[in-house]
């Protein structure tokens, strides 16, 4: 069984700039969530995905969108890049039905310069 | 603001020892409270959950304890190992917002 991965894992972005993330979830997970974690803080729910619709969303503004694939995976796209945009973000797969019991993957580090 | 939190930043506890950490929230609405483990490098890690109707529920070498009089959790961790050096988030799940604290991290000496 495939775990969550995630590329890349390591990005460097001036503001202004456009950057999309990657997911691949979990065999079988049909639901794929996207967190924005600050140095030093918790997840933040930015959206979830179900059956490539966004089924949930955070506070974040419009400039933060997703994608969910028939496969299940998954990309966050982030239009014009702010400062603090800089953080690590993590997706997340799940089954519908087990919400809770997310499997996370390592994250892509973004560094908004 | 966030609608969790938690009581210490962090927590040393010697190996061997029990650990609890604890967690305030103010949404009455939750419908599950969940407990993850954040490894340095890595993705949280799903460890138990409780449901909002629950006061308590047992996993591996873990307690969850639900006090909804005055909205705490606790996660309870017996005979702390080195590989439980991690930060912990609580989290809430309110219709599919899964909303994370800021996180305690819990440091075990050998």
């Amino acid at each position: 069984e495939t775990g969550v991965t995630q590329s890349p894992t390591h990005l460097i972005k001036t503001r202004g700039q456009q950057v999309t993330l990657r997911c691949s979830s979990q065999s079988g997970h049909n639901t794929v969530s996207w967190y924005q974690q600050a140095l030093g803080q918790g997840p933040q729910f930015i959206f979830q995905y179900y059956r490539e619709e966004e089924n949930g969303r955070g506070n974040f503004p419009p400039r933060f969108s997703g994608l969910q694939f028939p496969n299940y995976s998954s990309e966050l796209n982030v239009n014009a890049l702010e400062l603090d945009d800089s953080a690590l973000y993590l997706c997340a797969s799940s089954l519908q039905n087990s919400y809770n019991e997310q499997f996370f993957g390592p994250g892509t580090r973004l560094t908004v310069l | 603001g966030e609608s969790v939190g938690l009581h210490l930043p962090t927590l040393s506890v010697q190996e061997g020892d029990n650990s609890i950490i604890n967690c305030a929230y103010s949404n009455s609405a939750s419908d599950y409270f969940i407990w993850y483990k954040q490894e340095s490098g890595k993705g949280p890690q799903f460890i138990i959950d409780i449901r909002s109707n629950m006061d308590k529920r047992q996993g591996q070498r873990v307690t969850v304890l639900l006090n909804k009089t005055v909205k705490h959790l606790s996660l309870q961790i017996a005979a702390t190992q080195p590989g439980d050096s991690a930060v912990y988030f609580c989290a809430e799940n309110i219709n599919n917002d899964m909303r994370f604290g800021a996180g305690t991290r819990l440091t075990v000496k050998p």
